[in-house]
């Protein structure tokens, strides 16, 4: 079974500083996805960046980015230029792909890190 | 991105009685959709997955006869919390996905309250 690790409950950054929230990850299957959500106390989960394991170039969204390192099965978000509203719960969360017989696309999700963003 | 909507946003009811929460794709059709509760501080974990027209997927450890989903449109998903107790109380999400999307979208979240 795939399992998702995030090792930070908390960080903290200072406004217009960045900031890298890691993920690790645990599965046998050579094909997936993995995906970096918000949940700010709206409790509205918004994806931020999604990475897809064939490819190897790190993908990127404006200010978020991440180091995507397969091998390691690490998965890390680099937010830059903080921002007080990227003040939030971070999950990362993983997906198979669909050629992995009975998976329906259902995500995986680590227990989450809680950004704080100091003016 | 592709909407969808739940209702209701809260619900406060007694022990005993069943609530309904209504998953809704706005603009696609969802051939999946699924759901899952969070505890406050914690992360989502999923309950159940559902396809249009057919029985729902239950993971292991939540109860079928507990929490009816029906799947009964593309664009319609139902969580049915039946003989409602406190310990169900909290935030359900839904979320949805069509076949050619590659990313699920989630609804707003429901929270319960079971006095």
């Amino acid at each position: 079974a795939q399992t998702v690790t995030q090792s930070q409950p908390e960080m903290s950054v200072q406004e217009a500083e960045t900031v890298t929230l890691s993920c690790t990850y645990d599965t046998s299957e050579s094909d997936y996805y993995l995906f970096w959500y918000k949940q700010p106390p709206s409790r509205q989960m918004i994806l931020v960046i999604r990475q897809e394991a064939y490819k190897q170039q790190n993908a990127t969204e404006n200010r978020f980015s991440v180091n995507f390192q397969k091998a390691a099965k690490s998965f890390s978000l680099k937010i830059s230029d903080s921002q007080l509203g990227d003040a939030a719960m971070y999950f990362c969360a993983y997906r198979s792909a669909e050629s992995y017989g009975g998976s329906q696309g259902n995500l995986i999700f680590g227990k989450g890190t809680k950004l704080s963003v100091k003016p | 991105g592709a909407v969808v909507s739940q209702h209701p946003s809260w619900v406060i009811c007694k022990s005993g009685t069943s609530v309904k929460i209504e998953c809704r794709s706005l603009d696609f059709q969802a051939t999946t959709m699924f759901w899952y509760r969070q505890f406050p501080k914690q992360s989502l974990m999923l309950m159940a997955t559902s396809n249009e027209g057919s029985k729902a997927t239950y993971e292991q450890g939540v109860e079928k006869d507990k929490f009816l989903i029906n799947h009964a449109s593309l664009t319609l998903s139902t969580l049915t919390v039946t003989s409602a107790h406190p310990e169900d109380s909290s935030f359900y999400i839904c979320s949805a996905r069509a076949d050619y999307f590659n990313e699920q979208f989630f609804g707003p979240g429901t929270r319960l309250t079971v006095l």
